[in-house]
């Protein structure tokens, strides 16, 4: 079973919201990562979780803001966005222990708008 | 700094034909390079990995080659079908990073 879950689908929040996008994968994997997508370019890497430690930060606002609860979730909370941050968010993970052979498998994502 | 080039941006082609989509990169130093399908509003879906000692993957109606030298890598679908009407990503991992670097992907369609 190669598949990563991403939950809401769809996400439509105002400025002064508070929501939570989560993330799960029961591949055994030790490295998860967010990524934001604005249409019609790639993926961009935001976050990286490797071991359950953030290992990677993009220099990403401070209104995102990704927890790791166990080896198997992913969080990312978000406060006080803004319209531009309106994109779709994906998940990744891989296995994180053999660079050479590190697929990412990744998640069907969640379509956030911000009003 | 690595960067990754697709071309073309977009490509049309009638069903049945066999076709190559181009993926170069600038530093020839990396773990591996791989390809990734996505349809629109989607996730992404990994094709094949191709480790940076490796020539070539294949899978089903799909090769991809890598030339780690000369900073290419070539992903060759046989005999495209409408359900392959995608856009395709490549994207290299560089070493000691966990970070992939993605090209900006070609679009894909397939007319029946």
């Amino acid at each position: 079973d190669t598949e990563v879950t991403q939950t809401p689908k769809h996400l439509v929040m105002g400025m002064t919201n508070k929501k939570s996008l989560k993330c799960e994968q029961h591949m055994g994997h030790r490295a998860m990562y967010w990524y934001k997508q604005k249409a019609k370019k790639p993926p961009e890497l935001m976050f990286v979780y490797s071991y359950e430690k953030l290992s990677i930060n993009e220099s990403v606002p401070s209104r995102f803001s990704p927890e790791c609860p166990n080896s198997s979730l992913l969080n990312l909370h978000l406060h006080a966005l803004q319209p531009e941050d309106s994109a779709l968010y994906l998940c990744a993970s891989s296995q994180g222990v053999n660079a050479d052979t590190d697929t990412q498998y990744f998640g069907p994502g969640t379509r956030l708008t911000v009003l | 700094k690595q960067e990754v080039t697709q071309i073309p941006a977009a490509l049309s082609v009638p069903e049945g034909e066999n076709l190559v989509l181009n993926c170069s990169f600038t530093d020839s130093a990396i773990y591996n390079l791989q390809w990734f399908r996505q349809d629109p509003g989607k996730g992404l879906t990994s094709l094949l990995l191709i480790q940076s000692s490796q020539r070539e993957q294949t899978s089903g109606r799909l090769n991809a080659s890598l030339d780690k030298s000369s900073g290419r890598s070539t992903l060759y679908i046989a005999a495209s079908q409408p359900g392959d009407s995608a856009t395709y990503l490549c994207a290299v991992r560089p070493p000691l990073n966990e970070k992939l670097v993605f090209g900006k992907g070609t679009k894909l369609t397939v007319n029946p």
